[in-house]
């Protein structure tokens, strides 16, 4: 199975602060990966697929780039909606694996 | 517009069974694959599994074997999960997820609100 390692699990952060995840994968997966948020209570939301294409509606501070083994999520200027968990999702294969989550709190 | 609408949380006792329903609405079920996917308390996600909405083949992820079964009634477009044998540890929120494919699968685009699972004496 592929595994994905989220980097860092936990970040403090300001509004306003510009904030990079990183998700390794321990093979190459192209660009078959995808970011999700999730809130406390509430079901994941697709931001990005693809490694780089923004869903409809997610704003575009959000941006990922990345292919092969390492890809990274960054929102540019972070707001108070964004506190929240943040996953990636391996789809180049089955078992379709997830990160192990990063949380984002304020700082 | 799209929606994946899933029952209600359930309390049940070790040994029972439960069954987890998920409509899908403002689209045809059958047009994209389902997932199921796992959170337990305080942890993160983890895929069950899939079911093909065309044929009702499913696919378990290792773990998910032999107490799990997916299953589909389309002229209800509804999608379904049962978990038999209950234990302590499938106490967790369950949600159903739609795969979006084009060319290939690229990310679950919609999700259920999710339905948590208590299991306990």
């Amino acid at each position: 199975d592929i595994q994905l390692t989220q980097s860092p699990s936990f970040l403090s952060a300001s509004v306003g602060d510009r904030v990079t995840i990183t998700c390794r994968a321990s093979q190459g997966i192209s660009s078959y990966l995808a970011w999700y948020q999730q809130k406390p209570g509430k079901a994941p939301k697709l931001l990005i697929y693809v490694a780089s294409t923004l869903q409809s509606g997610v704003p575009s501070r959000f941006s990922g780039s990345g292919s092969g083994t390492e890809f990274t999520l960054t929102i540019s200027s972070l707001q108070p909606e964004d506190f929240a968990t943040y996953y990636c999702q391996q789809l180049n294969e089955y078992p379709r694996t997830f990160g192990q989550g990063t949380k984002v709190e304020i700082k | 517009q799209v929606q994946l609408v899933q029952s209600g949380s359930e309390l049940k006792k070790p040994g029972a069974s439960v069954k987890v329903s998920c409509k899908a609405s403002g689209y045809t079920l059958t047009t994209y694959a389902m997932n199921w996917v796992r959170q337990a308390p305080g942890q993160g996600l983890e895929w069950m599994g899939w079911i093909n909405t065309n044929t009702g083949n499913p696919t378990y992820a290792q773990g998910f074997t032999g107490r799990f079964v997916f299953s589909l009634d389309t002229s209800v477009s509804t999608a379904f999960l049962q978990i038999n044998s209950l234990k302590a540890e499938d106490t967790a929120v369950y949600y159903c997820a739609r795969t979006y494919c084009g060319a290939d699968c690229y990310a679950f685009d919609f999700w259920g609100q999710g339905t948590m699972i208590t299991v306990s004496s």
